[in-house]
């Protein structure tokens, strides 16, 4: 069954810290997504990529790197956090081959900088 | 730029009512597009597509049509449910997989 695993599922840091969100996905897709949610701005992509030691900036990139290093996972580093970064962060994945599939979720990590 | 507008916020109906979320996408050529639905705690969970003017998508009684002219991709359903409660997202994604999102409605519907 296709699946998409996040962890931890949540995370408390201090501002300043650093902080690394971890996705895998074993469907053998190409793409892989991270989006934030929050209140009235609904899901904003970070970063996404289309195959380990690629990277594509998304929408709101600023405070945060990616990085995949397979075609499996996919991590999110936030190296200064931020209380802006307090959020719902979820990743998700798709296949390329399949012509205009829809990404695949996982169940989110919350994260909250004090 | 490149975007996605859901007007409505939050939508309240009773069981029973029609349902209409509007969504209109700002992007060059031909997106796909596609409506997510979300329940508390969950990740968002695909309901359909559409990728070409003109097509119905649908699922669960939900449908939407792509329409070029209008940029638009309402979601419909003609009798909601409360367990239809959730938030609804409208999304689109190019030809370079970029997959954008609106902001999301939150649909409550009572009994």
């Amino acid at each position: 069954e296709a699946a998409v695993t996040q962890s931890p599922r949540n995370k408390v840091t201090v501002t300043g810290g650093n902080v690394t969100l971890s996705c895998r996905q074993t469907n053998s897709h190409n793409y892989m997504y991270w989006y934030r949610q929050d209140t009235g701005h609904g899901l904003r992509l970070i970063h996404y990529s289309y195959g380990a030691g690629n990277l594509q900036i998304g929408d709101v990139p600023d405070g945060y790197k990616a990085t995949r290093t397979t075609q499996e996972d996919f991590f999110l580093l936030l190296e200064l956090a931020s209380p802006s970064q307090t959020s719902l962060y979820f990743c998700a994945s798709s296949d390329a081959r399949e012509n205009n599939q829809a990404p695949l979720f996982g169940e989110g990590t919350r994260l909250s900088v004090l | 730029g490149d975007s996605v507008t859901q007007t409505e916020g939050q939508v309240a109906l009773s069981e029973e009512d029609f349902l209409t979320i509007h969504c209109n996408y700002s992007a060059s050529g031909y997106p796909a597009l596609f409506w997510y639905v979300q329940y508390p705690g969950e990740g968002p969970q695909f309901l359909f597509r559409a990728s070409r003017d003109k097509e119905k998508g649908s699922s669960r009684g939900f449908e939407a049509t792509y329409n070029k002219e209008a940029t638009s991709f309402h979601l419909q359903k003609a009798s909601v449910q409360e367990s239809d409660s959730a938030v609804y997202y409208c999304a689109w994604r190019t030809g370079g997989y970029k997959v954008v999102f609106g902001s999301g409605t939150r649909l409550l519907v009572s009994p």
